[in-house]
């Protein structure tokens, strides 16, 4: 099993729809998570940390759930401009022994 | 402007060829890293460098080699032991490596396709 799954996608969504992500990770030992996005050929570019508790960025929502260890975004009020692939992100370790995996990322176009 | 540079953009290489990929950050960083990608992958750790004349492998070494000798360059090769070479590879930095529980942010270049010709 992979260290970081994510839903392959792709996703089409109609302008103003609201779409979601998960993301699930395999080593519990896993300890911070964040949220990339990366348009075509482009470098990938930090969206959001995710905390347990919950946090919101204007219409993007992460979720963290370590009992299930999984991840999770969410758009609202989706714009053409959020057409992307999001990549989850996990890190655990620290010092010398951090390692920080990527999923393959999940590619949302948004239609018109 | 602080940032991180890649160049080039485009690089060809043609087989037994050794190729040298440039990454120049004006952050003050001390990590710095290489990634591969691939269509349709994730990104995955080619080398890393935690403090200058300092670097260590990641997950897929084999065939490119790195240097750190100032804080701001860190450059990969690709040598011609690296028989699948075309990729997207992708520079990035951070203040420092992961401290526990920390919540490091990466900062990226631009990226260099590499392709085979």
């Amino acid at each position: 099993r992979k260290e970081v799954e994510q839903d392959p996608g792709p996703f089409n969504v109609p302008e103003g729809a609201t779409v979601a992500f998960n993301c699930t990770y395999s080593n519990s030992a896993s300890q911070s998570f964040f949220w990339y996005r990366q348009d075509c050929r482009k470098e990938p570019k930090l969206l959001m940390s995710v905390y347990s508790s919950g946090n919101e960025d204007g219409r993007f929502t992460a979720q963290l759930n370590r009992a299930s260890q999984y991840i999770s975004l969410l758009i609202r009020d989706s714009k053409l401009s959020d057409s992307a692939t999001y990549l989850c992100v996990g890190l655990r370790g620290g010092g010398s022994n951090y390692k920080l995996t990527f999923g393959k990322g999940t590619l949302l176009t948004v239609n018109p | 402007d602080g940032g991180i540079t890649q160049s080039p953009k485009y690089l060809f290489r043609k087989e037994g060829q050794n190729v040298t990929l440039s990454c120049e950050q004006n952050l003050n960083h001390d990590a710095m890293y290489w990634y591969r990608q691939d269509p349709g992958q994730g990104l995955r750790l080619i080398y890393y460098s935690q403090i200058v004349n300092d670097f260590q492998k990641g997950d897929i070494a084999e065939g490119y080699s790195v240097s750190r000798e100032k804080k701001e360059s860190f450059p990969l090769t690709v040598t011609s032991a690296q028989k699948n070479p075309t990729a997207f590879y992708l520079c990035a930095s951070s203040i420092r490596m992961v401290i526990d529980g920390g919540d490091e942010k990466l900062f990226f270049g631009s990226g260099t396709q590499l392709s085979v010709l």
